[in-house]
């Protein structure tokens, strides 16, 4: 079936760049997302990527989709402490009608001062 | 404000005492669901629903009940919790066709 891999750690200084990686399996996915978790929080969509785009940048966020590897990243640029939290990269069921989501473990970003 | 609520936000109950976990969304979204978040396995769909009276089970939907009598709710039902049902729960709902899914505040339920 459908799976979504991704690291489960990732430990920055402030103000460097992170890139948080994901693979993914579902070739027909229509969208792929990346949504963000602080402690104790919902899930707050941070930005969304149309499979047949190859990048899409939204201020800080950069995210690169290669198709082909079915690899999708997501770089914070000038990482600050309050983007510490949990980054879930999540591809959209495309084989059905049912609008799931995919989730990958998620991984926990950790920003040093 | 457009959102999705669910209530409560914190439960400890005890193994096999019903229970009840209410979803409501008021933005008229024809597609809802429930899952689940345990460390290191992300969220995975207990159930969904794509309109009312039309629900089917997602990838861990043992133990679980839902109805969707209608539009706005979706409750999450668990008739006999058990202790491996600790968890984070999260319900969200989706416009048909839409892109984005919107999620609750989430449930973190302990059953002891």
């Amino acid at each position: 079936g459908e799976d979504v891999e991704q690291s489960l750690f990732l430990s920055v200084r402030e103000g460097d760049s992170s890139v948080i990686n994901c693979t993914y399996t579902d070739s027909s996915s229509t969208y792929l997302y990346w949504y963000k978790q602080e402690p104790g929080a919902g899930l707050q969509l941070l930005t969304y990527i149309f499979s047949n785009m190859d990048m899409k940048q939204d201020q800080r966020l950069t995210v690169l989709l290669n198709k082909k590897d079915k690899h999708l990243s997501l770089r914070i640029a000038d990482t600050q402490t309050g983007d510490s939290a949990i980054y879930f990269c999540a591809e959209s069921e495309g084989s059905s009608n049912t609008g799931k989501l995919i989730f990958g473990q998620g991984t926990t970003l950790q920003v040093k001062p | 404000e457009a959102q999705v609520t669910q209530n409560p936000r914190y439960l400890i109950t005890v193994t096999g005492k019903k229970l009840t976990v209410t979803c409501s969304q008021n933005m008229n979204h024809e597609y809802m669901s429930w899952y689940r978040q345990d460390p290191g396995l992300g969220l995975r769909q207990i159930y969904y629903s794509m309109n009312v009276e039309v629900t089917d089970k997602g990838d861990v939907p043992e133990g679980y009940k839902v109805s969707r009598k209608e539009k706005r709710n979706f409750p999450l039902i668990l008739e006999s919790p058990s202790p491996n049902q600790t968890s984070l729960y999260f319900c969200a709902s989706r416009l048909q066709g839409g892109t984005e899914a919107f999620f609750g505040q989430g449930t973190r339920l302990t059953v002891v």
